[in-house]
This record gives structure tokens, C-alpha cells and sequence, in this order.
């Protein structure tokens, strides 16, 4: 059971958007403490996709885009691409001095 | 160019230990806290604990499934992060990631990671 909440499975077709939402609680989030977003591609490690909230590190396209508000926060790709298909984490930090993660959502491209 | 490199992983029965490694490279390995991650075969990622820089005390926190069991460590001068794995159980069996941690708590890089069997 994770403690930060994200579907299991979004789709879409190439060229479409889609979001990834991330539902924590009062003792992450809500606590004002940022979301942070990775990428897995199949058979690889994670990579960082979005830090802070909505901020994305060099070499990532535009295309993805975080958000947050209240104890909830959100990843939004748009122009989905074949390469997009992979596995995407939210995380945060709890009051209880630990990372939290999301179960993952498995994002298939039509 | 920044590199993390696990080492360390293989076949281990339960209820004894391993020692997984990570070499860092490309960075001031003692200005930057190291984390721990795993991932189960087919599941998630899970967070199994972090060690803060030495500027913020060196200390350690832990998942509450590995608490009392794990052990963190890091050695600045050879920037190298240690994982000690005491008592393993089969669940523990996953491949393990080691990452450079942000001050904004987030992980900037990982390593390929190395896989832990834990089975008799």
C-alpha cells in the first residue's frame, strides 16, 4: 500500500494528453512539501522527470509539465509520443522523515 | 559527468547478510545526501532509507520494513555509500538502486542497480 495515491493505468493516443494525478495526505503534501516525478522506461532505472512541483531538469521536453495544489499534484504530457510509454512515479517527503512513492502508473501509448 | 555504480547484489539465503556498494563519481560525494531504493520484481518503487551529508550530521532514516535491520553508511574520502542488509527475507528480494538526493529531497540520478535474491 503506497502512501501517495496515483492510478494504476492512463492511455492515449500519439499526439493526445494525458494527466497522472498523485493524491497524498496532510502529513506530505498537504504539509507543503514538493512532488517530484520519474520516469522508468522498461528495463532501465528511473529517471528524474519533473523536481519541485513543475520544474523540469535539462534534457526533458516541454511536453511534460507537474503541478501541485493542496495535497494533490498532477503530471500532464502533452503530444504523446511512442517513447512515452513507461512507468511514472510520483514522490514526496513525509513529516515522518521518510520518501514516499506512488504505486506507479503505467502509461500506455495507443 | 555524474555516475553512481551499484555493486554487492547476488544469491543470498534468508536470514543472512549482504553488503551492496555504491561508487559515485563526477561530483563532491560528501556535500550530497545518498539514498536507498528498491524494486521488487513486477512492483513499485519503495524507499528503504537515506543518508544525510556530513555538514547536516551524517545521520540516517529508514523504512519502517527495513528499520532495525538495515544499515546505511558512507565513507566521504572513497565516495562510497554502503548498504549493510542483516537478517534478510525473501520479500527483501528486489533490485536495489542507489541515487544522489537533492536538497529538495528528490534523487538526480540513479544508479543501473544491482539485484538482491534473497532464497534458500
Amino acid at each position: 500500500q503506497s502512501v501517495l495515491t496515483q492510478p494504476p493505468s492512463v492511455s492515449g493516443a500519439p499526439g493526445q494528453r494525458v494527466t497522472i494525478s498523485c493524491t497524498g495526505s496532510s502529513s506530505n503534501i498537504g504539509a507543503g512539501y514538493d512532488v517530484h516525478w520519474y520516469q522508468q522506461l522498461p528495463g532501465t532505472a528511473p529517471k528524474l522527470l519533473i523536481y519541485g512541483n513543475s520544474n523540469r531538469p535539462s534534457g526533458v521536453p516541454d511536453r511534460f509539465s507537474g503541478s501541485k495544489s493542496g495535497t494533490s499534484a498532477s503530471l500532464a504530457i502533452t503530444g504523446l509520443q511512442a517513447e512515452d510509454e513507461a512507468d511514472y512515479y510520483c514522490q514526496s517527503y513525509d513529516s515522518s522523515l521518510s520518501l514516499v512513492f506512488g504505486g506507479g502508473t503505467k502509461l500506455t501509448v495507443l | 559527468e555524474v555516475q553512481l555504480v551499484e555493486s554487492g547484489g547476488g544469491l543470498v539465503q534468508p536470514g543472512r547478510s549482504l553488503r551492496l556498494s555504491c561508487t559515485a563519481s563526477g561530483f563532491t560525494f560528501g556535500d550530497y545526501a545518498m539514498s536507498w531504493f528498491r524494486q521488487a520484481p513486477g512492483k513499485g518503487l519503495e524507499w528503504v532509507g537515506f543518508i544525510r551529508s556530513k555538514a547536516y550530521g551524517g545521520t540516517t532514516e529508514y523504512a519502517a520494513s527495513v528499520k532495525g535491520r538495515f544499515t546505511i553508511s558512507r565513507d566521504d574520502s572513497k565516495s562510497i555509500a554502503y548498504l549493510q542488509m542483516n537478517s534478510l527475507k525473501t520479500e527483501d528480494t528486489a533490485v536495489y538502486y542507489c541515487t544522489r538526493v537533492d536538497g529538495g529531497w528528490y534523487s538526480d540520478y540513479w544508479g543501473q542497480g544491482t539485484l538482491v535474491t534473497v532464497s534458500s
